[in-house]
């Protein structure tokens, strides 16, 4: 992995529905993997910032785990809401931060 | 407090003309970073301030783009005899110290569209 990957790049799920995607980016000279949010017309708000392999962070419905030996991480969303519908940046640093190019998650009705 | 603003939030400009977008960090952030989105495209890196020290350029696509801090707080991206490709949302984002490990705020980005 060469460069900041995210799958897949649009989701559209059911409210109530459990859903996660995932991030993969390269493991050498890693230091750090941030999530963000980006809903339409507003400023990408930070989620999670994770540095150490086995990492877990949460933010009530919503988690994220990191694999930095694999170069992956999972950013999980528990039961979810029309407001959760929002595009999820995951960016990882070596010696800047490099984002993938998100992933789109609509959350119907 | 105060969250990082940016100004103005569209602008439409035609081929050739130069334009300046201005973001105004949160206080105290050491840090201050120029990302776009291009159409389809992740955020891609532009420009980094650190404090005092010279600023990391290695984003910026071409000599049309320029970047100052003045007074370590607010920055002013210039886009030289814009281009139709120059057309992206420009985001600034600030933290605290820089490290890699840091949060970045990030402001509500500049609509830049080049006619």
């Amino acid at each position: 992995i060469l460069n900041v990957e995210q799958s897949p790049q649009s989701l559209h799920v059911q409210e109530g529905d459990s859903t996660n995607f995932t991030c993969s980016f390269p493991s050498s000279n890693f230091y750090a993997l941030h999530w963000y949010r980006w809903e339409t017309a507003k400023s990408p708000e930070a989620l999670f910032v994770m540095t150490l392999n086995g990492d877990e962070k949460k933010k009530g419905r919503i988690s994220a785990t990191l694999n930095t030996k694999e170069g992956y991480s999972y950013l999980y969303i528990k039961g979810s809401q029309p407001e959760d519908s929002a595009t999820y940046l995951c960016a990882s640093t070596a010696s800047k931060l490099t984002f993938g190019t998100g992933t789109r998650l609509q959350v119907t009705l | 407090g105060a969250g990082v603003s940016q100004s103005p939030s569209n602008k439409v400009t035609e081929k050739g003309k130069d334009v300046e977008l201005r973001c105004d960090p949160i206080s105290g952030h050491t840090a201050l970073y120029w990302y776009r989105q291009s159409l389809g495209q992740g955020l891609e890196f532009l420009i980094y301030f650190q404090g005092n020290s010279a600023p990391d350029k290695s984003g910026l696509p071409s000599d049309r783009f320029s970047a100052e801090r003045t007074g370590g707080s607010v920055s002013t991206l210039t886009i030289q005899r814009t281009q139709q490709e120059d057309s992206a949302v420009y985001l600034c984002a600030s933290s605290v110290t820089g490290l890699n490990s840091d949060t970045q705020y990030f402001g509500p980005g500049t609509r830049l569209t080049v006619l």
